[in-house]
This record gives C-alpha cells, sequence and structure tokens, in this order.
C-alpha cells in the first residue's frame, strides 16, 4: 500500500554487522508492527508500537531492537544479525486497539551471510 | 501463550475443485481475520468475523467462525488460478497469525 513504505526491499550482508529495517507510514496510524515471515512459521510478530515512545515485545522479540520516536516512523534495528535472522520482515500498521485490519508495507527481505 | 493452528499447510487443487482451510485456536478468539498474500506479495486483509458462527461471503468465498470461538474457516468454491497463494488466519486481539495454507491451482 501507499501509505506503508518500508526500506530497502533487499538487503545482504555479514554476521556480526548492524542492519535497520525503515519503516514509514503516512497515515498516522496509532499501531505499528514488526513481523518476520519464515517458511513453516507464518507470520510471527517481534515487536509493535501503541503509539509514539510507546513499544512493546511480540512473539520473537529477541536479537531484535525497536524505537518510535515520531509516529509515522518504526525502524527495526539488528544489533548483530545473525543466519538465523535471514528472513522477510513485514511493517504494518493499524488504526487503533481493537477489531481493526492490518495494513502491510511491501516487506524487505533480509540476508545475513 | 496463544497459537493459532492452521491447516493444512499445503493444496494444491486442479482449476474448478474446492478448497478448505481451517484454524483452530485452544482459547477463545476474540474475533478472527483472514488475509491472502499473492506470491511475492504482502498480505492483504479480507475479512474480519466477529460473532460466534458467523458466516460471511465474499463471491466464492466463505468464512466461518464456530460457534465456541476457537476456530473458523475459509472455503473457495471452483478455485480459479487467480486464488493462488498463501491464505492467512489471525486473531485480531493479540494478532496471532496462522502458519498459512499455500494454496496452487493447476489450470
Amino acid at each position: 500500500d501507499a501509505g506503508i513504505t518500508q526500506s530497502p526491499r533487499y538487503k545482504i550482508t555479514e554476521t556480526g554487522r548492524q542492519v535497520t529495517l525503515m519503516c514509514h507510514q503516512t497515515w498516522s496510524h496509532s499501531y505499528m508492527f514488526w513481523y518476520r515471515q519464515d517458511l513453516g512459521h507464518g507470520l510471527r510478530l517481534i515487536y509493535y508500537s501503541a503509539a509514539a515512545d510507546i513499544t512493546d515485545k511480540g512473539e520473537v522479540p529477541d536479537g531484535y531492537v525497536v524505537s518510535r520516536s515520531k509516529t509515522e516512523n518504526f525502524p527495526l534495528t539488528l544489533e548483530s544479525a545473525t543466519r538465523s535472522q535471514t528472513s522477510v520482515y513485514f511493517c504494518a500498521t493499524r488504526l487503533k486497539a481493537g477489531a481493526n485490519v492490518l495494513t502491510f508495507g511491501a516487506g524487505s527481505r533480509l540476508t545475513v551471510l | 501463550g496463544q497459537q493459532v493452528m492452521q491447516i493444512p499447510q499445503y493444496q494444491h487443487v486442479q482449476e474448478g475443485e474446492d478448497f478448505t482451510t481451517y484454524c483452530n485456536s485452544s482459547t477463545t478468539l476474540s474475533n478472527i481475520q483472514w488475509y491472502k498474500q499473492r506470491p511475492g506479495g504482502h498480505p492483504v486483509f479480507l475479512i474480519q468475523l466477529v460473532k460466534s458462527g458467523e458466516v460471511k461471503k465474499q463471491k466464492r468465498l466463505t468464512f466461518q467462525f464456530g460457534e465456541a470461538k476457537k476456530n473458523s474457516s475459509l472455503h473457495i468454491t471452483a478455485t480459479q488460478t487467480t486464488d493462488v497463494g498463501t491464505y492467512f488466519c489471525c486473531e485480531g486481539g493479540k494478532l496471532i497469525f496462522g502458519q498459512g495454507t499455500e494454496l496452487s491451482v493447476k489450470p
């Protein structure tokens, strides 16, 4: 969707390097999420944020760091990338808590060598 | 933590055949959402079910929410090649996704 931009779309890095995946939304949605997608595991929630300066862990947070200083941005950082973090990462937004749908970005494919 | 189990993981059908994917939870779901992801794409919202026993239809797609709100299904009648992709259920409260069912359709 045009309202969510993820960058980079493709990234190859080496084990131990720091990598930051960016997510930017133009809707001012309160909630933002990071998921990773791996074969056999579906979509697993890494971290989410309910508003600026509010973040919380999801199912698989280990090895990841997030921040949200501005409502529109929600970067995901791998401080020391490992091969097991090779995956497709999706950012998503939701307007507010409750029964609202998720809108996903196009995804970032990360390969850790 | 809460888990949503989805089966089957893969389904290969001949065009025109029906297709069903099932989601099951050990705990009561507040609501359930369904998403479709085309090959190489991102998940896109299809529908949300909230009420016990709810049934909703979108053309050839029929979505059901169990009476106990612990299971849900998506049924596609007479599949077409445009139905190819991975279908995910998602517990709409905690946003826990099932593993997805990858559908391939042979023309």
